[in-house]
């Protein structure tokens, strides 16, 4: 069964706390992406990956931290600097066409992320 | 910066009827336009991708793009109660750019 899978569903963070939201994908997509939706927002790109061992800041990377060691995974952690950290995450991946994304993006399930 | 903006809504018709949710975006270079369909509390999943000017038809759902005037749309025919979620519609240039989606709600 091909897709993406997000880790925990729910995820609550202590003041000072690092914490880090798993994503993984079967489908070999090249990209993956992480996204922060906000009520009444849309999404915004924390961090994408177009190969393995490398990736770029996006919009609104202050604070948060990626690695891209393998294919299928790109998990995201949210360090004690991020300030307002509640929100949705959403990762998604999709095939790699040259700009930041010529294909269709496909998202797991998102994790939501809550401050003690 | 690039914008993409939708009209938050929300956008109420009854079942069966037509919704039209629009969409209109700044970066004259997009070339790749999506539409998303998210439930509350869950993740978006895609329900029509565009990618030149004029009407693409998926069963109940059409999307047009007209590039000259930075505009996308999609309607939904025979609306239904299961079609009720928020919209996203997203713009591929030298990056992808969501709005913030409008809210519809098919009443019975």
């Amino acid at each position: 069964d091909g897709g993406i899978t997000q880790s925990p569903k729910y995820l609550f963070r202590k003041e000072g706390q690092n914490v880090t939201l798993s994503c993984e994908q079967n489908l070999n997509h090249d990209a993956m992406y992480w996204y922060r939706q906000d009520p009444g927002q849309g999404l915004r790109l924390i961090y994408y990956s177009q190969i393995v061992n490398d990736f770029q800041k996006g919009d609104i990377a202050e604070g948060y931290s990626v690695s891209r060691e393998k294919k299928e995974s790109f998990p995201l952690t949210v360090t004690s600097a991020q300030k307002n950290p509640t929100a949705f995450y959403l990762c998604a991946s999709s095939e790699w066409g040259g700009v930041i994304s010529e294909e269709t993006q496909y998202f797991g399930p998102g994790t939501r992320l809550l401050v003690l | 910066q690039k914008e993409v903006e939708q009209n938050s809504g929300p956008l109420s018709v009854p079942e069966g009827a037509i919704a039209s949710l629009n969409c209109t975006y700044s970066d004259r270079g997009s070339q790749s336009f999506f539409w998303y369909r998210q439930y509350s509390g869950k993740s978006p999943e895609l329900i029509m991708s565009i990618y030149s000017n004029g009407d693409k038809e998926d069963g109940r759902f059409t999307a047009q793009l007209n590039k000259a005037s930075q505009y996308v749309s999609l309607l939904i025919r025979d609306s239904q109660p299961s079609d009720s979620a928020t919209y996203l519609c997203a713009v591929n240039g030298d990056d992808m750019r969501f709005g913030a989606g409008t809210r519809l709600t098919v009443k019975p």
